[in-house]
């Protein structure tokens, strides 16, 4: 079985600060690794996926995350947050082969201010 | 191409009653998952249907049943309901097979069990 654990469960922010996002996951198989984003009362967006290749994964909105096997993280980065990016970051995991069942993170809450 | 679309997008029911929310797949996907997501909570794996069988199943009682028909629509019925199963629900769209896609989800239908 598959686990996610994001450590922070709020990060504040100021406007055009860098935020990092941080993800570990726990699996004994290979995975695939996903951040989705969720804007009050709507549904999951994703932002980028980790499949296979290169570690240094590119998303939506300037986002982007790095996939470090041998510390079993996946942290989302953004060099200059925008008050637009506030909103629940989830982190989530499926193994190889899993068809999408996906597991979640409890999410952190990025506030960011002016 | 059209979205996953869920509905109702609210709805109030009385404890012991059933309810039955609906999923409508973007074009072209062939599988159907189902989430519960608590308030403040990320979202749990309920089920997944892939060509209309059960493809999976996480740690919920069959009280949470669902189905998939053959335009890869699909429902999800939760009996005798709790109060505890007041959440929302997600519904997310996926291709499985050698084109595979991500999952995409819908709006989500807020469920409160009062």
């Amino acid at each position: 079985a598959q686990s996610v654990t994001q450590l922070d469960s709020q990060v504040p922010v100021f406007e055009e600060a860098p935020v990092e996002l941080r993800c570990n996951y726990s699996s004994s198989v290979s995975v695939y690794l996903f951040w989705y984003v969720q804007y009050p009362n709507q549904g999951l967006q994703l932002l980028l996926k980790y499949l296979s290749g290169s570690t240094l994964v590119k998303g939506i909105n300037g986002f982007e995350a790095e996939f470090n096997k041998s510390q079993t993280s996946f942290h989302l980065r953004k060099p200059s947050v925008h008050i637009s990016d506030t909103a629940e970051y989830f982190c989530a995991v499926t193994f190889t082969g899993g068809g999408n069942k996906l597991t979640f993170g409890t999410g952190t809450q990025l506030k960011v201010e002016l | 191409e059209t979205g996953v679309t869920q509905s109702p997008t609210h709805l109030i029911k009385t404890r012991g009653q059933q309810v039955t929310l609906r999923c409508s797949s973007q074009s072209g996907h062939n599988t159907v998952s189902w989430y519960q997501q608590a308030l403040g909570q990320g979202p749990q794996f309920i089920f997944q249907y892939y060509r209309e069988e059960e493809n999976g199943r996480g740690n919920f009682p069959p009280r949470f049943s669902g189905l998939q028909f053959p335009n890869y629509s699909s429902e999800l019925n939760v009996n005798a309901l709790e109060l505890d199963d007041s959440a929302l629900y997600l519904c997310a769209s996926s291709l499985e097979g050698a084109r595979k896609t991500e999952a995409f989800f819908g709006q989500g239908t807020r469920l409160t069990v009062v």
